[in-house]
């Protein structure tokens, strides 16, 4: 089965700890993308990777991090500077080899910070 | 920079309907155009993604249109069902040199009565 896996589903943390979410693909895609979402605003883009070793600010970075050790692989790290973590994570992969750069996507992981 | 806008926010339409979604951008250098179902509490799913070259694209009850001159893209739903009760996003896929990013619009939920 090919596809995006995003775990855990749901996941709570107490303010002030850092927490990671997990994203694998197997579908042997060069990019992949974080996105959050709020709820009444649309998605919007907090780290991205076109290739290995290699990742780029989105337009919501701060208190955020990433890292691309494996082209499967791109966990989300939420820190503790990041004001207002309590959101969606949806995660994201595309060929860059194509030229549709269409982008599919992982169910998503719930973050809850009290 | 790029702004994508869906109209209506919400709609609410009785069973075997047929509706049109609307979708806007500001800038019409886009790469391709993609269309997405969101369900609640879940992931992504891809519906359509129309190259810039083309005019429409079509799935079984989905037809999606794009005017790129205008900035305009249209989801047509034929003999509308509940089970496409949903949240139903546009994005366009832009090019720079770190490759394809999606810009998002914020989404027309809709729902379909039996």
């Amino acid at each position: 089965d090919g596809g995006i896996t995003q775990s855990p589903k749901y996941l709570f943390r107490k303010e002030g700890q850092n927490v990671t979410l997990s994203c694998e693909q197997n579908l042997n895609h060069d990019a992949m993308y974080w996105y959050r979402q709020d709820p009444g605003q649309g998605l919007r883009l907090i780290y991205y990777s076109q290739i290995v070793n290699d990742f780029q600010k989105g337009d919501i970075a701060e208190g955020y991090s990433v890292s691309r050790e494996k082209k499967e692989s791109f966990p989300l790290t939420v820190t503790s500077a990041q004001k207002n973590p309590t959101a969606f994570y949806l995660c994201a992969s595309s060929s860059q080899a194509g030229v549709s750069y269409e982008q599919y996507f992982g169910p998503g992981t719930r973050l809850t910070v009290t | 920079k790029q702004e994508v806008t869906q109209i209506p926010a919400a709609l609410s339409v009785p069973e075997g309907e047929n509706l049109v979604l609307n979708c806007s951008f500001t800038d019409s250098a886009i790469y391709n155009l993609q269309w997405f179902r969101q369900d609640p509490g879940k992931g992504l799913t891809s519906l359509l993604l129309i190259q810039s070259s083309q005019r429409e694209q079509t799935s079984g009850r989905l037809n999606a249109s794009l005017d790129k001159s205008s900035g305009r893209s249209t989801l047509y739903i034929a003999a509308s069902q509940p089970g496409d009760s949903a949240t139903y996003l546009c994005a366009v896929i832009q090019l720079d040199n770190q490759g394809g990013k999606l810009i998002f619009g914020q989404g027309t939920e809709l729902s379909v009565k039996p």
